[in-house]
């Protein structure tokens, strides 16, 4: 089982979609969660972090379940410039100094007029 | 102002050449990193530094030789360069916390695509 796993995408939807992404990952001693957006030929940008209780930004909702080890994101009313390839990012802290942050594949979104 | 800078942004050179890429942030974080993105699109780690101390090390071919000087400066050497090194290594750092309640997210550089002919 691969250490986070995504939708593998890409999504092709109309401008005011709601689309969801779902990622799961395979270590569950994970403690951060993240979902990063990538635009084409540049860096990865943080989006949001992922909260036990869930955690809404505008128009995106992150949830986050534990005991399925499995994490969402939901974008609503999508505009065209949501159109991005999304990853979802799991953090572990394995003490003295060592964070690792792993990332999925990322799913490929675009917002068609 | 910027916070994770890395240079240079693009590099194109031959087969066997030695070449560095430098990154420095302004951030204060005590850990930084090192990423490749291959033709997939796929991030995977390369190194980690903790306050100049290597701390995580993945299965990467010793041609590539991480050096930090000091822990707002992560540096990239890569000797003998192939044609399958060609990819975007992104740098990033971070804040780790041993409280897990706290989410310490990457902040990256804007990468450097390295081209090997």
């Amino acid at each position: 089982r691969k250490e986070v796993e995504q939708d593998p995408g890409p999504f092709n939807v109309p401008e005011g979609a709601t689309v969801a992404f779902n990622c799961t990952y395979s270590n569950s001693a994970s403690q951060s969660f993240f979902w990063y957006r990538q635009d084409c030929r540049k860096e990865p940008k943080l989006l949001m972090s992922v909260y036990s209780s869930g955690n809404e930004d505008g128009r995106f909702t992150a949830q986050l379940n534990r005991a399925s080890q499995y994490i969402s994101l939901l974008i609503r009313d999508s505009k065209l410039s949501d159109s991005a390839t999304y990853l979802c990012v799991v953090g572990l802290y394995s003490g003295a100094g060592s964070y690792q942050l792993t990332f999925g594949k990322g799913t490929k979104l675009s917002v068609i007029p | 102002d910027t916070a994770v800078s890395q240079t240079p942004k693009y590099l194109v050179t031959q087969m066997g050449n030695d070449k560095s890429i430098k990154c420095e942030q302004n951030l204060g974080h005590d850990t930084m990193y090192w990423y490749k993105q291959d033709s997939k699109k796929f991030l995977k780690i390369m190194f980690s530094y903790n306050n100049k101390e290597l701390i995580i090390n993945e299965t990467v071919p010793n041609r590539f030789s991480p050096k930090s000087p000091d822990k707002a400066h992560l540096n990239l050497h890569i000797n003998s360069l192939e044609l399958g090194d060609s990819a975007v290594y992104f740098c990033a750092s971070s804040q780790p916390s041993r409280s897990s309640s706290y989410n310490s997210p990457l902040h990256f550089g804007n990468g450097t695509r390295l081209t090997v002919t």
